[in-house]
């Protein structure tokens, strides 16, 4: 198991304005993605945060508004950029194993005005 | 694309009633299915895992799943829940296919809310 540990835990900002959610993992690990939890939507994968290279992103997600960095690996960090309304959600970190199970953080809820 | 189906979205019972949350994918192949549960105000967590073997599953605090592969189904059951399994619950599923990285495909979730 892993344990995962994101900050800032919840944060209130301004339209237009940007935000850098760390993820911390107590050991490392190959595998760290960033999901995103909507009110009443199922988790959505954002992107594979890789060691050393550019991060994979999914459908509907692009690097300018989602920039990753993973400079090692037991840290990443997510930046939702230009933030609007829509914005508003939980982000979440985590990490898998080879079996596919997921270690996730607290999630670092957000709120856009 | 694979999918992963949950038909309850809010399912409210009474203290000692039994729980059932249905759960169905759309891969034909090889899988390993989750289920996790989010407590209020907490992380996601593991509830149970199924990755081969004996198609029922037993979890935590009481938990159980049974995979039946000719349903495509991994539905959750409680004999007899409590006010504390009041949380979301989520089914995943990650094919387990040997061409490299698979992601894991949640469901849309189940809020389950107990009353005393």
């Amino acid at each position: 198991s892993a344990v995962i540990s994101q900050k800032p835990s919840r944060d209130i900002c301004q339209r237009g304005t940007s935000l850098t959610i760390q993820c911390q993992v107590d050991s490392q690990v190959t595998m760290m993605f960033w999901y995103r939890q909507q009110p009443g939507q199922s988790l959505t994968l954002i992107a594979t945060a890789n060691q050393g290279s550019e991060a994979t992103y999914e459908s509907g997600f692009v690097i300018d508004k989602f920039p990753i960095s993973r400079p090692n690996l037991t840290f990443s960090t997510l930046t939702v950029s230009n933030m609007s309304p829509e914005d508003s959600s939980i982000y979440l970190c985590s990490v898998e194993d080879q079996s596919g199970e997921l270690f996730f953080g607290e999630g670092s809820r957000l709120t856009v005005l | 694309a694979q999918s992963v189906s949950q038909h309850n979205h809010h399912v409210i019972l009474s203290e000692a009633a039994s729980l059932e949350l249905g759960c169905n994918y759309s891969y034909g192949g090889t899988v390993n299915l989750f289920w996790y549960v989010q407590y209020p105000g907490q992380h996601l967590q593991l509830l149970l895992k199924y990755f081969s073997g004996d198609p029922l599953v037993k979890g935590i605090k009481g938990f159980e799943a049974e995979f039946i592969k000719s349903k495509f189904s991994f539905n959750l059951r409680k004999p007899s829940v409590q006010w504390s399994d009041t949380a979301e619950y989520f089914c995943a599923v990650i094919p387990m296919n040997s061409g490299g990285y698979q992601k894991v495909t949640f469901g849309t979730g189940t809020k389950l809310q107990v009353i005393p």
